[in-house]
């Protein structure tokens, strides 16, 4: 049972244009959620996160848009830049729980053609 | 400063032989998770501890997994009997409380031949 899920396995954009990655998730107990950037070799990194009282959450050149109705959050990035290529992973936590566990969707991998 | 180290980098395994995969956190994090990520998915939550005790090993795959963390920092994630279906990266992360950042290191990749 996948709770959160990236559909698009790839993503591929030119240098100064919009990037837009999408994740849905079907666990309404969910209220937190974030976004990690993965290069080769690497771990995750922490990119993003938004909040269940939110709806937008704005970092530099990233913005984190939830829509708690359609259960569904989008990351853009504007501009895209050739370093953003990457896999990037949606995440989620969920309220109830008192691990912090994160649950993550299958990685979506952006190319930033120069 | 450090952040979380994990070795091996990469471990070669034959089938049915044990494995210990260590895990050092960032300095005075209290929170130590373990993930596992297969090729084309993303990580899956295997265990949380906060300070000495496993306090949720609910992503644990069956009994042939175990991890402790004996002083609060350093943590072994074992397995014993290993499989070809164990093969993945494994992922640390720490944070310095529970729902704070999680920081990941860079994984151990296992291959079970």
């Amino acid at each position: 049972d996948q709770q959160v899920k990236q559909n698009s396995p790839s993503l591929s954009v030119q240098e100064g244009r919009i990037s837009i990655l999408n994740c849905d998730y079907t666990n309404s107990m969910f209220d937190y959620f974030l976004w990690y950037k993965k290069y080769p070799a690497e771990g995750p990194t922490f990119l993003i996160s938004i909040s269940s009282i939110k709806d937008k959450n704005e970092d530099g050149r990233f913005t984190v848009f939830l829509n708690k109705s359609a259960k569904h959050l989008s990351l853009h990035i504007v501009p895209s830049q050739p370093g953003d290529s990457a896999v990037y992973f949606c995440a989620a936590r969920s309220g109830s729980s008192n691990t912090g566990k994160l649950i993550f969707g299958q990685g979506t991998t952006l190319q930033v053609k120069p | 400063g450090a952040g979380v180290s994990q070795t091996p980098s990469n471990k070669v395994t034959e089938k049915g032989k044990y494995v210990e995969l260590r895990c050092d956190p960032i300095s005075g994090h209290t929170a130590l998770y373990w993930y596992r990520q297969s090729l084309g998915q993303g990580p899956e939550f295997l265990i949380y501890f906060q300070g000495t005790g496993a306090a949720d090993d609910s992503g644990l795959p069956n009994d042939r997994f175990f991890a402790v963390r004996p002083e609060g920092s350093v943590s072994t994630l074992k397995i014993q009997r290993t499989e070809r279906g164990d093969s993945a990266v494994y992922l640390c992360a720490s944070s310095l409380f529970l729902n704070n950042e999680q920081f990941f290191g860079p994984g151990t990749r296992l291959t079970v031949l």
